[in-house]
């Protein structure tokens, strides 16, 4: 299984709401990754998980919360967030090799957020 | 990081070769030449990687020039599914991120 899957594909959501996106792979891949892409720019970094603990973060604002729950799953957690928080979200992973990343990231279709 | 530049739009007929170019002037000895592309709506997709020589596996040609100033993906036959935004990216084989540039974007035409 070379797949990464997020869920859902679109989500739409209220500035007072609080929703989760999720991310699955199979590869056993220890490194974990969300970018986010705003539309015709490229994607940005925004968090990076290694062997499930939080290793970068972008300084990306705190109404943006990441997990980790296993080394297969990866979620973000949105609460009141703002309309120009809009964007595709995607979620990637890649193999560890003794902490140091490995560029051959796999990603997933990403989540299209719409913020009201 | 070194910072590349790539041209921002190529067409390509359909059956051609397509020879996506990247400068890449401050490339460091321990950096590596990535290139990736991103199918409208689609995320990224790892196509190809190379330090010093040439590459090819079943998607494309990777070439550096000697003073690994610049390099060319090639896409040996396009085909109407390879119209994307590639991105060359230059890095070193640590860390994590991935810094996208503004990358190419490719049409294939009938």
């Amino acid at each position: 299984d070379t797949e990464v899957t997020q869920t859902p594909k679109h989500l739409v959501m209220g500035m007072t709401n609080k929703k989760s996106l999720k991310c699955e792979q199979h590869m056993g891949h220890r490194a974990m990754y969300w970018y986010k892409q705003k539309a015709k720019k490229p994607p940005e970094l925004m968090f990076v998980y290694s062997y499930e603990k939080l290793s970068i973060n972008e300084s990306v604002p705190s109404r943006f919360s990441p997990e980790c729950p296993n080394s297969s799953l990866l979620n973000l957690h949105l609460h009141a967030l703002q309309p120009e928080d809009s964007a595709l979200y995607l979620c990637a992973s890649s193999q560890e090799r003794q902490g140091q990343g490995y560029n051959e990231q796999f990603f997933g279709p990403g989540t299209r957020l719409t913020v009201l | 990081d070194a910072k590349t530049t790539q041209p921002p739009s190529m067409d390509c007929a359909e059956g051609r070769a397509a020879n996506l170019p990247c400068n890449h002037s401050t490339i460091s000895g321990n950096e590596y030449v990535y290139w990736y592309r991103q199918i409208h709506s689609q995320g990224p997709q790892y196509i190809i990687h190379g330090l010093k020589n040439n590459e090819t596996n079943e998607m494309a040609s990777l070439i550096i020039t000697e003073d690994r100033k610049s390099s060319t993906l090639i896409l040996p036959h396009a085909t109407l599914r390879d119209t994307a935004v590639y991105y060359c990216i230059v890095r070193a084989n640590s860390g994590y991120a991935l810094n996208f540039g503004k990358g190419t974007s490719l049409l294939v035409t009938p």
